[in-house]
């Protein structure tokens, strides 16, 4: 199973983007990478996914290497709300998700 | 849309009582999954059904952990005796799909073995 890796933690100032980071340099080529998030004492929350093409949705930004090896989730004004722990994740074999440590961004005023 | 409901909220038993857990998932989500994060680790998957059939369950721990889903509805995770090491949160995410676009996770139940 692809496996992942992100910095334990970040911090960011209120209304500048986030850029976390996050390397997957044993994705196959049809593994899509995810990202969710963990706002304390809630369930994980989906933010992106994407496969090869940077996506964009209301969150986020998702830019994926060429390669696949590594990519960067954006968040581009990032407020307190967003201060939470950020999954990359990458699919097991059977379509489960695969969760590491994750990186908590805080997000300071 | 009401999202996933998972109840009791918390739940503190004695080592060697059971407890049932249950995950209401959103109305039309076939996919169910459990997943659980005990003390200082990662979150890590239990199992998952495909309306009332198990999918997969290769990330129960042991036969005290049993999961049911009749009718395809709501589901049940009973642990049976708890043990210590079972303490942690247990979370259960409902998708329409089987991949993970789209899956929707609840609160979770934070359990307490003491």
């Amino acid at each position: 199973d692809a496996k992942t890796t992100q910095p334990p933690s970040m911090d960011c100032a209120e209304g500048r983007a986030a850029n976390l980071p996050c390397n997957h340099s044993t994705i196959s080529g049809n593994e899509y990478v995810y990202w969710y998030r963990q706002i304390h004492s809630q369930g994980p929350q989906y933010i992106i996914h994407g496969l090869k093409n940077n996506e964009t949705n209301e969150m986020a930004s998702l830019i994926i290497t060429e390669d696949r090896k590594s990519s960067t989730l954006i968040l581009p004004h990032a407020t307190l709300r967003d201060t939470a722990v950020y999954y990359c994740i990458a699919l097991g074999s059977q379509g489960n998700l695969i969760f590491g440590k994750g990186t908590k961004l805080s997000v300071k005023p | 849309e009401a999202g996933v409901t998972q109840f009791p909220s918390h739940s503190v038993i004695e080592k060697g009582q059971t407890v049932t857990l249950r995950c209401d998932p959103i109305s039309g989500h076939d996919n169910l999954y459990w997943y659980r994060r005990v003390m200082g680790k990662e979150i890590k998957f239990l199992l998952h059904f495909v309306k009332e059939s198990k999918q997969d369950e290769s990330g129960m721990p042991n036969n005290r952990f049993l999961a049911e889903r009749t009718g395809g509805t709501y589901s049940t995770l009973k642990v049976q005796p708890a043990e210590l090491e079972d303490s942690g949160v247990y979370f259960c995410a409902s998708s329409l799909y089987r991949d993970s676009y789209g899956y929707t996770f609840g609160s979770g139940t934070r359990l307490t073995v003491v």
